[in-house]
């Protein structure tokens, strides 16, 4: 079991252009998280997907940010026309589904994204 | 609105015990989760509570009061490798999504 892998692990960007975010989920868990980390603001949820259907966005910034899952094995989180208060370590995590038992999530290593 | 509220620091000696606080005040309450996240590593979780009473894990134990909304995470026999941040996180009836403390940077001294 690989874990929950996150491409890439560092991603430099210029402001204003676009930065599409990884991630592959634990095979077998149907629900995949997406959370975004900086020292001021802590570990901020952005959006739940469940069964590959969106489930809660209620964290997204309405304006340039999106998330897909278009499969099982992924999910992609882009953000267009970056600005640098979008800096951040990117987490998405996995579980095994919504349900009361299934409360822990397991973490991917993140993706550090860096706007200059 | 979902508020999970941490110390950002703590200090403690190697082989004594530590004691990570966190309070809530949450739009309903499905549970609460710990995470141990060292520097530059993801979050790993630790405990799960979501009844009242101490949990007893072991090297990790963790207090849950709900009337009060409040948790701690105890460490005891600390040891150095133990420096890390502990995350709180809240799981609400909201589609079980978890809202995180800003988590509390334990350092263990020898």
């Amino acid at each position: 079991n690989a874990g929950v892998i996150q491409t890439p692990r560092h991603k430099v960007t210029g402001k204003g252009q676009e930065a599409t975010l990884w991630c592959e989920p634990i095979s077998g868990h149907s629900a995949v998280f997406w959370y975004r980390q900086t020292i001021v603001q802590g570990l901020e949820f952005l959006t739940y997907f469940r069964n590959q259907a969106p489930i809660d966005d209620s964290g997204m910034p309405k304006e340039r940010f999106s998330a897909q899952m278009p499969n099982q094995s992924h999910s992609t989180l882009k953000i267009q026309s970056t600005q640098p208060q979008d800096s951040a370590v990117y987490l998405c995590a996995s579980s095994l589904g919504g349900g009361l038992g299934s409360y822990e999530q397991y973490f991917g290593p993140g993706t550090r994204l860096t706007v200059l | 609105g979902q508020g999970v509220e941490q110390p950002d620091n703590l200090m403690s000696v190697e082989g004594t015990f530590a004691r990570v606080n966190c309070t809530y005040s949450t739009s309903g309450f499905n549970g609460l989760s710990w995470y141990q996240q060292r520097e530059g590593h993801a979050p790993v979780f630790l405990s799960y509570v979501v009844l009242d009473g101490l949990k007893d894990s072991g090297h990790f134990s963790t207090f849950l009061s709900r009337s009060n909304g409040y948790s701690y995470l105890l460490l005891t026999e600390l040891q150095i490798k133990d420096s890390a941040s502990y995350l709180c996180a809240v799981r609400t009836p909201n589609y079980n999504v978890l809202y995180f403390g800003s988590g509390t940077k334990l350092t263990v001294e020898p």
